[in-house]
């Protein structure tokens, strides 16, 4: 299993540019989750989705940030326009229901920055 | 709302050293408890959970930790720290039947050789 793949690994953009975050789990899971990471705010939870469903995107700091779930094995995290306190580093994460024993599974994360 | 709190955002320790992180959650029902690991450069990884059972839990390399139900806390400890634990360690709560795993701030720990 190659794990939860995000994409790209590192952006950079000027603010005001439009910005997407891909990520794809773990075949079979059906937890997703968006966390973002700063050195102010640690990690923080952004939204997730049960069977592509959003279930909770009260973490999602503005109406400029937006994520999709087409289907169980892509999502994506958009932020437009871009702003300089958006750079963090974007984390997805997925995980099975049914099993207890799962934990959260991470990407590697997009370290994203915006000048 | 659920809230997880750590105590110490970072903390300095020579090797051999015993180490204790605190955390503590805010949530009155029923929860899973974890600790998560990240390494420099890495992603984060599982160290230990709760879910039932004995309190204490042990963990991968050496370390435990203890959840005490009426202080809401659930801290992190190892008994000889080695320089190859340096890391961000987070605590996360996870409301029962909900999914939904909430991290705590991090704590950085330093291990001088």
């Amino acid at each position: 299993d190659a794990g939860v793949i995000q994409s790209p690994r590192h952006e950079v953009t000027e603010m005001g540019q439009e910005v997407t975050l891909r990520c794809k789990p773990i075949s079979g899971h059906d937890y997703l989750f968006w966390y973002r990471q700063t050195m102010m705010r640690g990690l923080e939870l952004l939204i997730y989705f049960n069977n592509n469903v959003p279930i909770d995107d009260s973490g999602m700091p503005e109406d400029r940030f937006s994520a999709k779930m087409p289907n169980a094995s892509f999502s994506t995290l958009k932020i437009q326009p871009s702003e300089p306190r958006d750079s963090a580093v974007y984390f997805c994460a997925s995980s099975f229901s049914r099993d207890y024993n799962s934990p959260l599974h991470f990407g590697n994360g997009t370290r994203l920055t915006v000048t | 709302a659920q809230s997880v709190s750590q105590h110490n955002h970072h903390v300095i320790l020579s090797e051999a050293a015993s180490l204790e992180l605190g955390c503590n959650y805010s949530y009155g029902g029923t929860v899973n408890l974890f600790w998560y690991v990240q390494y420099p450069g890495q992603h984060l990884q599982l160290l230990l959970k709760y879910f039932s059972g004995d309190p204490l839990v042990k963990g991968i390399k050496g370390f435990e930790a203890e959840f005490i139900k009426s202080k809401f806390s659930f801290n992190l400890r190892k008994p000889s720290v080695q320089w190859s634990d340096t890391a961000e360690y987070f605590c996360a709560v996870s409301p029962s039947n909900t999914g939904k795993l909430i991290f705590g701030q991090g704590t950085t720990l330093q291990v001088k050789p």
